[in-house]
């Protein structure tokens, strides 16, 4: 079947260091991939996506390219804010019309 | 205007007791789901309607029934609830023939059976 597999957490970086949470899938075809974001409290907001081999999702600095060499969609993001702590899901379609999601990582940004 | 709501936000009951989450998405979207989210943060699928019609119903179990008046609505009812059904709880709407667009999820419903 379908899965996601995201490194574990916490990931604790400085404010200003460079971000990658790594994001790994196996699937039958070719599934659409997304980055959810989940702030304290909140519920869960799309933050990027790409829906075929070498795209590139990108929104608010942060970026992810499909990778089907390698199946993965790693999480990058050049200069984190305190403002982007939160749990980060990997994502892929399952063509059953529903998400399978990574565990979560949760990122701390300390300043 | 919220895509998708759900309520109420807070949920705390007794065992034993039958509770309904209510859930409405606005967005014209033709597929809703009910997703589970545990201490862990960990996401699971337990349902999802598409146009009305139960497409996907994983392993839960069977005090756990959501109804779906309309393709705007799909409610979630719980009979005799146990001390593990505490979790938050994700209602998520999505277009079927747009699934690369992903799905939109509404704030939650934290549950807490004591």
């Amino acid at each position: 079947g379908n899965s996601v597999t995201q490194m574990e957490g916490p990931v604790t970086l400085s404010e200003e260091a460079f971000l990658t949470i790594n994001c790994t899938y196996t699937a039958t075809g070719y599934p659409s991939l997304f980055w959810y974001v989940q702030y304290p409290g909140e519920g869960l907001q799309l933050l990027l996506k790409a829906t075929k081999a070498d795209d590139k999702g990108s929104n608010k600095g942060f970026e992810a390219t499909y990778r089907k060499e390698t199946t993965s969609f790693h999480l990058e993001k050049g200069s984190v804010q305190v403002s982007d702590s939160a749990v980060y899901f990997c994502a892929s379609d399952t063509g059953r019309r529903a998400l399978t999601f990574g565990s979560g990582t949760r990122l701390q940004v300390q300043p | 205007d919220t895509a998708v709501s759900q309520t109420p936000k807070y949920l705390v009951t007794q065992m034993g007791n039958d509770k309904s989450i209510k859930c409405e998405q606005n967005l014209g979207h033709d597929t809703m789901y009910w997703y589970k989210q545990d201490s862990k943060k960990f996401l699971k699928i337990m349902f999802s309607y598409n146009n009305k019609e139960l497409i996907i119903n994983e392993t839960v179990p069977n005090r756990f029934s959501p109804k779906s008046p309309d393709k705007a609505h799909l409610n979630l009812h719980i009979n005799s609830l146990e001390l593990g059904d505490s979790a938050v709880y994700f209602c998520a709407s999505s277009q079927v023939n747009r699934a690369s667009k992903g799905a939109f999820f509404g704030q939650g419903t934290r549950l807490t059976v004591v």
